[in-house]
């Protein structure tokens, strides 16, 4: 079966310095790998989505890569505060799953002023 | 952007009696929903796929009979959980694609997820 590991523990980063989160997968090739963040007691909100065929992707502050090889991607979150404070989701679909959406445990980011 | 609403965000019922949850697309038509379930801590787990006009499909693991899911109309669906006991506390999410698609990348909009505890 697919497994989405991401690191459990906590990232405490300082305002203004560069978070990095990671995202492996073992088994199946995903279609498409998506970040998602989730605030406490809320329901997870999309961010970035990347296809298998892309290396790349940004938004604002937020940069996504994708690895294929390593079966890995790498979130990034530049200029960090503390609003970005939150969970970080990642999810694959994989098409040979029947297109469902399967996430990874998540990683909590805080940012310190 | 799609909008989901989730209600209710919060409910206490004893043990043995039936809870309610309730998805409701917005401004978007969803032919399908998407239920999760998440500990404390952990990730979401998929329960089911909630199926417009249809019967949802239920991951392994998930009884039908305890998570009734009705799906009636393209902007509702609902789960049900029957005679709940104090293990089936949880947060509940419920996650919906527009039927238009997101260039059909599978992009999930979810509620703001219902927290049931079960005394």
């Amino acid at each position: 079966s697919q497994k989405i590991e991401q690191n459990s523990e906590a990232l405490n980063i300082q305002e203004g310095k560069t978070a990095t989160l990671t995202c492996n997968y073992t088994n199946y090739s995903p279609a498409y790998l998506q970040w998602y963040r989730q605030d406490p007691g809320r329901g997870p909100v999309f961010l970035l989505l990347i296809r298998e065929n892309e290396k790349e992707k940004r938004k604002e502050r937020l940069k996504v890569t994708f690895d294929t090889t390593l079966k890995q991607s790498l979130f990034h979150i530049t200029a960090s505060q503390p609003a970005d404070s939150a969970t970080y989701l990642c999810a694959l679909l994989i098409k040979a799953a029947g297109n469902k959406l399967t996430f990874g445990g998540g990683t909590r980011v805080l940012v310190k002023p | 952007g799609a909008v989901v609403s989730q209600h209710p965000s919060w409910v206490i019922c004893k043990s043995g009696t039936s809870v309610k949850i309730e998805c409701r697309s917005l401004d978007f038509q969803a032919t399908t929903m998407f239920w999760y379930r998440q500990f404390p801590k952990q990730s979401l787990m998929l329960m089911a796929t909630s199926n417009e006009g249809s019967k949802a499909t239920y991951e392994q693991g998930v009884e039908k009979d305890k998570f009734l899911i009705n799906h009636a109309s393209l902007t509702l669906s609902t789960l049900t959980v029957t005679s709940a006991h104090p293990e089936d506390s949880s947060f509940y999410i419920c996650s919906a694609r527009d039927r238009q698609g997101n260039s059909g990348a599978n992009v999930l909009t979810f509620g703001a997820g219902s927290r049931l505890t079960v005394l």
